[in-house]
């Protein structure tokens, strides 16, 4: 079965680009949808949007000016840019299969990365 | 956004009981586009619910969901140990996609 596995860099500075990678394993990118959400104390779970292999997107619209998701088909991965960082983007960061299509349940997940943003 | 708001914060049961969990949105959810989620302490959530009803692959059978327009219920029909979770529902037929506060169900 498909399985989701994300890296990236857990500490960045304020004002810094938050970049994380997930890998797609077992299974195509193509024929799905394939999302990034976070997860803080302060403000729960929320989507960051989500990206086909074509590279078609679906961008949160509050978030859009600073997050970029983009695709690699030949690597099979796809990744999540987030600039300026501020403390309040500290959250464990997840990727995560889009069920069915665009704007659908999220049926396969990362295993999580922590991002702290500090000084 | 579609606020969701989530019903109780914790639930405290014992093994056998039944739970009901709700999920309020401030506005009608598109279609059925509602889902539920379990969340392990150290895990990613897991899906357990989609369009409102359907069970994810490999859900046991005593996990139900139910709702419409903006009122929503997860049902544990009959609980277990491993039951010991947060839950969170989600709306996905409007943009920004948006997830409830959680429920903590603690077992007794």
């Amino acid at each position: 079965q498909v399985q989701l596995q994300q890296w990236g860099a857990g500490l960045l500075k304020p004002s810094g680009t938050l970049s994380l990678t997930c890998g797609v394993f077992g299974g195509p990118l193509s024929g799905y949808y394939w999302a990034w959400v976070r997860q803080s104390p302060g403000k729960g779970l929320e989507w960051l949007g989500e990206i086909n292999y074509r590279g078609s997107t679906n961008d949160h619209p509050f978030l859009k000016s600073r997050v970029t998701i983009s695709v690699d088909t030949s690597r099979n991965q796809f990744s999540l840019r987030l600039t300026s960082a501020t403390a309040a983007d500290t959250a464990v960061y997840y990727c995560a299969r889009v069920r069915a299509g665009a704007y659908d349940a999220l049926d396969v997940w990362g295993q999580g990365t922590m991002v702290i943003v500090s000084s | 956004e579609i606020v969701l708001t989530q019903s109780p914060g914790t639930l405290s049961l014992s093994p056998g009981e039944r739970a009901t969990l709700s999920c309020r949105a401030s506005q009608s959810v598109t279609k059925t586009y509602l889902a539920w989620y379990q969340q392990k302490p150290g895990q990613a959530p897991r899906l357990l619910i989609y369009e409102v009803s359907s069970r994810a692959t490999g859900i046991p059978d005593r996990f139900s969901g139910s709702g419409s327009g903006t009122d929503f219920t997860l049902t544990i029909s009959t609980l277990e140990p491993e039951d010991s979770a947060v839950y969170y529902c989600h709306q996905y037929g409007n943009s920004p996609l948006t997830f409830g506060g959680g429920t903590k169900v603690e077992i007794k």
